[in-house]
Parts: structure tokens; sequence; C-alpha cells
């Protein structure tokens, strides 16, 4: 079983839309969540930390359920610009320190 | 620009050569990271530093790859007798180091080797 899953999609929406997207960790030391942004060929950027509040930036917002050990994304009035590959991240400390990424869930949004 | 860079963009290379990568981090960044990325799939730890000292190392990471950070600022990744295998984007990310410890990218160094 992977350290952290996602549906790898692609999720085709039209613009406007609202596209939710989960993500699972199976290790319980897993300390600190967020959710990049990739675009083809460029690199991962960051989206936004994950808070067991719940949080909030403009149309996205992000949650986090340590009892059940997943991740969501929400996105709101879909743009085109949208369209990326969204990686869910989970930073570990077992002892030593580990970064590990999802494999990514592709967005497509069209007009 | 003060973001994270790395050197060169791109590598073609014969199997069984040696390359370096070079990564420069975001200045005062404690912790500095790599990654590798194949198509379709997320990037994959390899290592990390705390300023120079490397505390963590994937099992991915074999003994044809070395990571130095000698003063702890840039760092560089060696591949000894490159495999193709060895074919991915290398991406190195730095981070404040602080409880949050956000990562910031460069734009990566894709390797190919033929």
């Amino acid at each position: 079983r992977k350290e952290v899953e996602q549906d790898p999609g692609p999720f085709n929406v039209p613009e406007g839309a609202t596209v939710a997207f989960n993500c699972t960790y199976s290790n319980s030391a897993s300390q600190s969540f967020f959710w990049y942004r990739q675009d083809c060929r460029k690199e991962p950027k960051l989206l936004m930390s994950v808070y067991s509040s719940g949080n909030e930036d403009g149309r996205f917002t992000a949650q986090l359920n340590r009892a059940s050990q997943y991740i969501s994304l929400l996105i709101r009035d879909s743009k085109l610009s949208d369209s990326a590959t969204y990686l869910c991240v989970v930073n570990l400390d077992t002892g030593g320190f580990k970064t590990i990424f999802g494999a990514g869930t592709r967005l497509f949004v069209k007009a | 620009d003060t973001g994270v860079s790395q050197n060169p963009r791109h590598k073609i290379t014969k199997r069984g050569q040696n390359v370096t990568f070079r990564c420069d981090p975001i200045s005062e960044h404690n912790r500095l990271y790599w990654y590798r990325q194949t198509l379709g799939q997320g990037p994959e730890f390899l290592t990390y530093f705390q300023n120079e000292a490397q505390l963590e190392k994937s099992r991915l990471l074999s003994d044809r790859f070395s990571a130095e950070r000698p003063k702890g600022s840039f760092s560089t990744l060696e591949i000894q007798r490159t495999e193709q295998g060895d074919s991915a984007m290398y991406l190195c990310a730095s981070s404040p180091g602080t409880v949050s410890d956000t990562q910031y990218f460069g734009p990566g160094t894709r390797l190919l080797v033929l």
C-alpha cells in the first residue's frame, strides 16, 4: 500500500464547476500536510497548507481529518487556469524526517 | 531572483558516465531536499540536509548516488556510472526549517541517459 494515495483522475470539468480531490495517508506519524500544484514539465508549487481546523484561500478549501487519515481539496468556480496536477504531500517524523508525495490528481478544466 | 535555482536544466549523457547537478537554495533556508520524479508520478524523496548535515537518505539512493552540502549553502547531487533507469527529473527544494516546513522547489534538472 502506498503511503500517500490519490485518485489519479483525470477529472474533466467545465468552467465554473466545483471539484473535490481526496487523499489518504497511512502513517499516523504524519505531522504536516500540504497541497501542491504542478503544471506540465514544471516544478511543484505550494498551493496551500492543510490544517485540522480547515483553511480557505479564495476558491480553494482544504480539510484534514486526522482520525480517518485523509485530506481533501475543494476548488470552487473552476477556471481554465486551474488545469494542472494536484499533489498531496505529507511530512513524516518517525525518528527521521521524510516528505511523501502522492502521485497526483490531474484536472482538466474546459470552456 | 531569490528562488531555488538548479543547474544544469537539462543533461544528456551516455550510460556509464558520471553526472553532477547543483542546487542553490533560497538564502538562509536551513533545509535542502533532493527528489526524483518520473513521468506520471509524484516526486520521490531522495535525501535532505539540515545545514551541512545529511540527516536522511532514502533507500532509493543507491551507492551510485551521493549528495553533499559542504558549507550549508549550495548542494550537489552526483550520480556515478549512470544507467538508463536514472533518466528522470531531479528536483531540489529548500525550506526554512520551521514547524510547518513549507518546501520551495527549483525548476529541476532533466536527465536523459542514452
